[in-house]
């Protein structure tokens, strides 16, 4: 089955304790982002990958950190969480980036809550 | 610069009910319009798309049609059941590989 797959699905931890969210898709796609939802502002994008060691910052890329070793992996780390990162938070993917008429495939979401 | 708005809820309707929910764009160049649905508890399925202008995407009894000349992309359903109750939200896709997504609505659907 193709899919998103997340990693941890809730996760409860305290301020400056690293952590890492993990990504994985098994469709080949050469794009994956990961976004954040919060109530009233919808979705929004915090890093992107075009493929393999390529990524960018999307629109609220403070406090995150990505890396793109493998086409199939786009974890997202938060090297020192502050109680502004609690959120809901999905990756995506898609075949390729300049395929804008392709939807994004999401994960089912990791709901982070720092305290 | 590209941006979504989204009719505020939450809405609340009664069974078979017509639903609209409001969705208008700004955007430059030829953006692709999609619908995502959220289920509770649930991540974001694809409810339609739409890729270019006078298209109509449908789905599940939904639909949307994009509408350049009024910056559009309404999403409409004739008969709501319990089972739609969710969150749905209207996103741009544009040059670069970004969603750019409103700011989602709840949608409650009554017995």
């Amino acid at each position: 089955e193709a899919q998103v797959t997340q990693n941890p699905r809730y996760l409860i931890t305290v301020t400056g304790k690293k952590l890492t969210v993990t990504c994985s898709q098994n469709m080949n796609h050469e794009y994956m982002s990961w976004y954040r939802q919060d109530p009233g502002l919808g979705l929004r994008q915090i890093y992107y990958s075009m493929n393999v060691e390529v990524t960018d910052k999307g629109d609220v890329p403070e406090g995150y950190k990505v890396s793109r070793k493998e086409k199939r992996n786009f974890p997202l780390i938060l090297e020192s969480p502050s109680p502004n990162q609690t959120s809901l938070y999905f990756c995506a993917s898609r075949p390729f980036w300049w395929e804008i008429h392709q939807p994004q495939h999401f994960g089912d979401g990791t709901r982070l809550s720092i305290l | 610069g590209n941006s979504v708005t989204q009719m505020e809820g939450p809405v609340t309707l009664s069974e078979e009910a017509f639903l609209t929910i409001n969705c208008t764009y700004t955007a430059t160049g030829y953006p692709s319009l999609f619908w995502y649905v959220q289920y509770p508890g649930e991540g974001l399925q694809l409810l339609l798309k739409a890729t270019k202008a006078d298209d109509k995407g449908s789905n599940k009894g939904f639909e949307a049609t994009y509408r350049k000349e009024t910056t559009s992309f309404h999403l409409e359903k004739g008969s709501v059941q319990v089972s739609d109750s969710a969150v749905y939200f209207c996103a741009l896709s544009v040059q670069g590989g970004k969603l750019i997504f409103g700011q989602g609505t709840e949608l409650s659907v009554k017995p």
